[in-house]
């Protein structure tokens, strides 16, 4: 079965400096990848996602991510990040079906 | 588009009582899915329906949960009888198979046990 692992259950980081949020899943097939964010009090909304293609992935709101298959990671980057980014990151896998395996999440904190 | 709609948006009952949470997914989606998030838990897969036939309900804790989908407008997701332990934001999420996965989730229900 796949996993997710994401290993900074948070993260603090000052604004306009450069971001990083680890994501690591186990799967011997082939996966689709995304990342979701988390604002107080709200769903989850899709930031990005990879499926097939270029491995480097642009999203919403300035992210990016890298799917690198030998390292099996999925590392979301954003090079300079204001406050409103403040929310919670998830990292997801699907492989077939349509079972989505969530990580713990990482909580990013913008500091002023 | 509306998005995934869910309600209510907040509940607070008394343990015992029962508690149904509704669900209206995107239209044209085809998948339908119940996730739980705690703090302790995080977010868990309760149920999937795909094409309104539940596929997965591995995730749902006991039987006193049950989720149906009538129609491909619709679902339901009830606790009876409810316990404390049950307190936390439920969430729907509707996807297009073949569509690129993406879920789309609801705004969720934040339940509260007493």
């Amino acid at each position: 079965a796949q996993s997710v692992t994401q290993l900074d259950s948070q993260v603090p980081v000052f604004e306009e400096a450069p971001v990083e949020l680890r994501c690591n899943y186990s799967s011997s097939v082939s996966v689709y990848l995304f990342w979701y964010v988390q604002y107080p009090n709200q769903g989850l909304q899709l930031l990005l996602k990879y499926l097939s293609g270029s491995t480097l992935v642009k999203g919403i709101n300035g992210f990016e991510a890298e799917f690198n298959k030998s390292q099996t990671s999925f590392h979301l980057r954003k090079p300079s990040v204001h406050i409103s980014d403040t929310a919670e990151y998830f990292c997801a896998v699907i492989t077939g079906g349509q079972n989505f395996v969530f990580g713990p999440g990482t909580r990013l904190s913008v500091l002023p | 588009d509306a998005g995934v709609i869910q309600s209510p948006r907040h509940e607070v009952t008394e343990m015992g009582q029962e508690v149904t949470l509704r669900c209206k997914p995107i239209s044209g989606h085809n998948s339908l899915f119940w996730y739980r998030q705690t703090m302790m838990r995080g977010l868990e897969l309760l149920i999937y329906f795909n094409n309104n036939v539940p596929i997965d309900d591995s995730g749902m804790p006991e039987d006193r949960f049950s989720a149906k989908m009538p129609n491909a407008s619709f679902s339901t997701l009830k606790i009876q009888p409810s316990e404390p332990r049950d307190s936390a934001v439920y969430f729907c999420a509707s996807s297009l198979v073949g569509g690129g996965e993406t879920q789309y989730f609801g705004p969720g229900t934040r339940l509260l046990v007493l």
